[in-house]
């Protein structure tokens, strides 16, 4: 069935260093891909998301690519800050948003 | 512009009760998901709803179960509680229609005891 696997945490970077999150999908079909951020005592935000093969998806310095030849859609940033620290949840969505599938989330924490 | 908003925030129960989860949807949005967070295993889809109708269901007993009203606004109900019920329960509302983004409330979290 379709799911959505992503990189198991916690991850802690200092402060200013490259963060990757690595997530990978199984999908029949052409499903549009998500990253959704979890800030502590809060629900899920929208970070952003592709639609299509090869789009990129960006937001708050933060990007992710839609590879469909390695069905992944890592989530990437240049310089992290303390305020990044969150739950970050990668995720799939088919057949105008009948289907949504969400990976198990990746606690970061970011350290001055 | 308001949020998608939850009641309660905190829910205690026993087993064998029952739970009332409610969601109110951003105003304009006719679609209403419910997704169960429990201690890692990441968001479980529980229900789907839209235009007042039952859309989809995820892979949980019938003891979970809700309905939609003509205002959009949604209800959870979970019989027969069990301990691992536990967890943060938590509705998105959509445009609906096709549409892919999700906004999602602040949760409830229901313990049962």
């Amino acid at each position: 069935g379709d799911s959505v696997t992503q990189m198991e945490g916690p991850v802690t970077l200092s402060e200013e260093a490259f963060l990757t999150i690595n997530c990978t999908y199984t999908a029949t079909g052409y499903p549009s891909l998500f990253w959704y951020v979890q800030y502590p005592g809060e629900g899920l935000q929208l970070l952003l998301k592709a639609t299509k093969a090869d789009d990129k998806g960006s937001n708050k310095g933060f990007e992710a690519t839609y590879r469909k030849e390695t069905t992944s859609f890592h989530l990437e940033k240049g310089s992290v800050q303390v305020s990044d620290s969150a739950v970050y949840f990668c995720a799939l969505s088919k057949n105008g948003g009948n289907q949504f599938y969400f990976g198990t989330g990746t606690s970061l924490t970011v350290i001055p | 512009e308001a949020g998608v908003t939850q009641s309660p925030t905190h829910l205690i129960k026993t087993r064998g009760q029952q739970a009332t989860l409610r969601c109110s949807p951003i105003s304009g949005h006719t679609s209403v998901y419910w997704y169960q967070q429990a201690l890692g295993l990441g968001l479980q889809f529980l229900l789907w709803y839209d235009e007042g109708e039952e859309r989809n269901r995820g892979n949980f007993p019938p003891r979970f179960s809700g309905r939609q009203f003509p205002n959009y606004s949604s209800e959870l109900n979970v019989n027969a509680l069990e301990l691992e019920d536990s967890a943060l329960y938590l509705c998105a509302s959509s445009l609906g229609g096709g549409s892919y983004e999700q906004y999602f409330g602040p949760g409830t979290r229901l313990t049962v005891t």
